[in-house]
C-alpha cells in the first residue's frame, strides 16, 4: 500500500535554530501534502496545505514565515520550523493525497510523525 | 469553516460495544473519515463515509447522515488494544479537498 516516510522522527534542538521535516511519498505521487500539529492530548490541527510546484496555502493563525512549506517535487514535501521556541515543540505529521486516482487511498496517508522539542 | 465536535473521553469494559458519535458542521461536505490513533504514533485509517448508512468492517462499523450532520462510530467485541483516541475528521468539498479532525475521543477499555 502506499507509504509516506517522514524524517526524522524525533528532534531536539536548542531554542532560535531552525529544523527540516521530510516527507516523501514512496510508491506514488502526491499532488498534495497537508501539514498538521498536534500538541499533548489534543487533536491534529491543520497547519497548511501544499501542491507541488506551487506556494502553500496556510491555515488562519499559522506564520508562513515561520513554518516554510517546500512541496518541489511530487514525491517530496518539507516543513522546516525557522527560529525555533520552546512553544513550537510538538507533534508534527503530513499526510499525503495521490495524484493518480487508482492510488488514492480514502484516508489519505499520514507520515509516522516527527515529534520536536525545543530546548 | 467546519465545526466538529466529539466527547472527550469514554470509558467501556472488554468484550462490550460502544459508539462514539461526532457532529459536524461545514459549508461544503465531501466524507467524514474516522481514524485510530494511539499515544505517540501517527492516525490509522478505519472507515470512510460519504453517503448516508452503515458501513461494516469487521469489528468496526461507522454511521453517516449527511443531513442530520452526524455519524458515529461502533466498536464491538471490545479489546484491550481498542484502547485509543478515535479521530472524527471531515473533507471539504472542492479546492485542495483538506481535511479537518475533530477533538478525539480518548477510549478506555478496561477489564
Amino acid at each position: 500500500g502506499a507509504v509516506v516516510s517522514q524524517h526524522p522522527s524525533r528532534v531536539i534542538c536548542k531554542s532560535g535554530t531552525s529544523v527540516k521535516i521530510e516527507c516523501r511519498s514512496l510508491d506514488f505521487q502526491a499532488t498534495t501534502m497537508f501539514w498538521y500539529r498536534q500538541f499533548p492530548k489534543q487533536s491534529l490541527m491543520l497547519m497548511a496545505t501544499s501542491n507541488e510546484g506551487s506556494k502553500a496555502t496556510y491555515e488562519q493563525g499559522v506564520e508562513k514565515d515561520k513554518f516554510l512549506i517546500n512541496h518541489a517535487s511530487l514525491t517530496l514535501s518539507t516543513l522546516t520550523v525557522t527560529s525555533a521556541h520552546p512553544e513550537d515543540s510538538s507533534f508534527y505529521i503530513c499526510s499525503a493525497r495521490a495524484l493518480r486516482k487508482e492510488e488514492r487511498h480514502y484516508g489519505y496517508t499520514f507520515g509516522s510523525g516527527t515529534r520536536l522539542t525545543v530546548v | 469553516g467546519q465545526n466538529i465536535d466529539q466527547p472527550t473521553e469514554m470509558t467501556a469494559t472488554e468484550g462490550a460495544i460502544v459508539q462514539i458519535n461526532c457532529t459536524y458542521q461545514t459549508s461544503g461536505f465531501n466524507g467524514l473519515f474516522w481514524y485510530q490513533q494511539h499515544a505517540g504514533e501517527a492516525p490509522t485509517f478505519l472507515s470512510y463515509n460519504v453517503l448516508d448508512g452503515l458501513e461494516e468492517k469487521g469489528r468496526f462499523s461507522s454511521f453517516l447522515s449527511r443531513s442530520k450532520g452526524y455519524s458515529y462510530l461502533l466498536l464491538k467485541e471490545l479489546q484491550m488494544k481498542d484502547s485509543a483516541s478515535y479521530l472524527c475528521a471531515v473533507r471539504a468539498l472542492g479546492g485542495y479537498q483538506k481535511v479537518t479532525f475533530g477533538t478525539g475521543t480518548k477510549l478506555q477499555v478496561i477489564p
